[in-house]
């Protein structure tokens, strides 16, 4: 199974920063086949990012996802009030064993 | 409008069975893998397994293999979660999600409102 180990596990910044949140999986992955999701209390998750770096439909350009291999980055360009919340990654290479990270969780510094 | 709306939260006791649903609206709900995702109370998300309706092709993790079953009616559009004896370590939120591409594995890109089970004797 591969294991994708997200850090930092709590990100403290102020909106207007850039966050960068880095996934790392325990065997090369296709970037074909990475995901990122967001996830706000008491919400239902929501994806930003698929293939790695292909923004999902109606997600902001301030999201972009980057990596290849073992690791992979969310960056986000300018934090707003409405992103602090967590983030998981997800491999959906691996069939039957798809994975998500633990998460990281971005909060308001 | 694409949605996937899922059955009403639970409140069991542990040996208990349990079968819930989540019903496709929207789209062909026999070309889109379905999949089930766990989150326990204030943790991560778990991935369970999924199911292609058009042939009820079903995969699982590991993790899941042999606690719970997956299947899906395509006649009533309709995927289920079941168990045969629940635990209490089963409480937690339930999501169905479906994946972005015809046919093929993918994000989930489309998501269940959730179900709550809650197992408490």
């Amino acid at each position: 199974e591969i294991v994708l180990t997200q850090s930092p596990g709590t990100l403290s910044l102020s909106p207007g920063e850039r966050a960068t949140l880095s996934c790392r999986a325990s065997q090369s992955v296709s970037s074909t086949f990475l995901a990122w999701y967001q996830q706000k209390p008491g919400q239902v998750p929501r994806l930003l990012i698929y293939g790695a770096s292909s923004r999902a439909t109606g997600i902001p350009d301030r999201f972009s996802g980057s990596g290849s291999g073992t690791d992979f980055t969310l960056t986000i360009g300018r934090l707003e009030p409405e992103d602090f919340a967590v983030y998981y990654c997800q491999q959906y290479a691996s069939t039957p064993s798809w994975t998500f990270g633990q998460g990281t969780k971005v909060e308001i510094k | 409008e694409v949605q996937l709306v899922q059955s009403g939260a639970e409140v069991k006791k542990p040996g208990e069975s349990l079968k819930m649903s989540c019903k496709g609206f929207g789209y062909s709900f026999s070309t889109y893998w379905i999949g089930w995702v766990r989150q326990k109370p204030g943790k991560g998300l778990e991935w369970m397994g999924i199911v292609y309706p058009g042939d009820s092709d079903t995969r699982y993790s590991p993790s899941f293999q042999g606690q719970v079953t997956i299947s899906a009616d395509k006649s009533i559009s309709t995927a289920y979660l079941q168990w045969s004896s629940l635990k209490a370590s089963d409480s937690a939120m339930y999501y169905c999600a479906r994946g972005m591409i015809v046919g093929g594995f993918s994000a989930f890109n489309i998501w269940g409102q959730g179900t709550m089970v809650t197992v408490s004797s």
